[in-house]
């Protein structure tokens, strides 16, 4: 079963508007940890944020922000005012406390068009 | 940055010839990473490291062997190459302090394909 679903394969919004990227995992660990990354046209993978399992708080930075949801074990990612820079796929992801690996979502393409 | 450094970055190879890509990291970090990415199936995790000697094996092992006989290098090597193989790799590494508490660095990734 799969253990991160980014249900939204391909999203499409114009410059300025808001968009945000769902993400939903599954685990039995009372610990685990959150992941979400970038992946620009230039192929690289960054680190964009991590959330604790035990931290619901919500985060923002900057334009981004991040809704942590235990009861609907959702993780979603808002970029408010888009901007073409932010054109990307993009992975949420897994960790839990029990194992070593990472288990990754099959990523959402964002495409804001100017 | 993380300092990680794959190589090759490109590789073009025959089918049944042998490859191996190399991952070096200069930050000591324990433990260490293959995956490959493809279209419609994100990343997925082929082999990972948890200390030297030690490795363990993802979803998607069969065809890939690992080594590491440093802290520094993980090779990846494909036995026998297919072109069920062609993909991007991409090492990453996450830091000693704990395995669970932490982000995932990654290398700049290697795209082989096999023909």
């Amino acid at each position: 079963a799969q253990k991160v679903t980014q249900a939204q394969t391909e999203i499409s919004v114009v410059e300025k508007e808001d968009v945000t990227l769902d993400c939903v995992y599954e685990t039995r660990d009372t610990t685990y940890y959150l992941f979400w990354y970038k992946q620009p046209p230039s192929g690289e993978l960054v680190f964009l944020i991590r959330r604790n399992s035990f931290d619901e708080q919500n985060e923002i930075s900057g334009r981004y922000s991040w809704n942590f949801q235990k009861s609907t074990s959702s993780f979603n990612f808002t970029i408010t005012a888009s901007q073409v820079v932010d054109s990307a796929v993009y992975f949420c992801a897994l960790r839990e406390n029990t194992g070593n690996q990472f288990y990754f979502g099959t990523g959402t393409s964002l495409t804001v068009i100017p | 940055d993380a300092g990680i450094t794959q190589s090759p970055r490109h590789k073009v190879t025959e089918t049944g010839t042998p490859v191996t890509l190399r991952c070096h990291q200069t930050e000591n970090h324990r433990y260490m990473y293959w995956y490959r990415q493809d279209p419609g199936h994100g990343l997925r995790l082929i082999h990972y490291s948890y200390g030297v000697k030690d490795t363990d094996k993802g979803e998607v092992s069969d065809g890939y062997s690992v080594s590491r006989s440093k802290t520094e290098d993980f090779l990846l090597t494909l036995e026998s190459a297919t072109s069920s193989q062609t993909s991007v790799y991409f090492c990453a590494i996450t830091p000693t302090r704990g395995p669970g508490n932490t982000e995932a660095f990654f290398g700049q990734g290697t795209r082989l394909t096999v023909v």
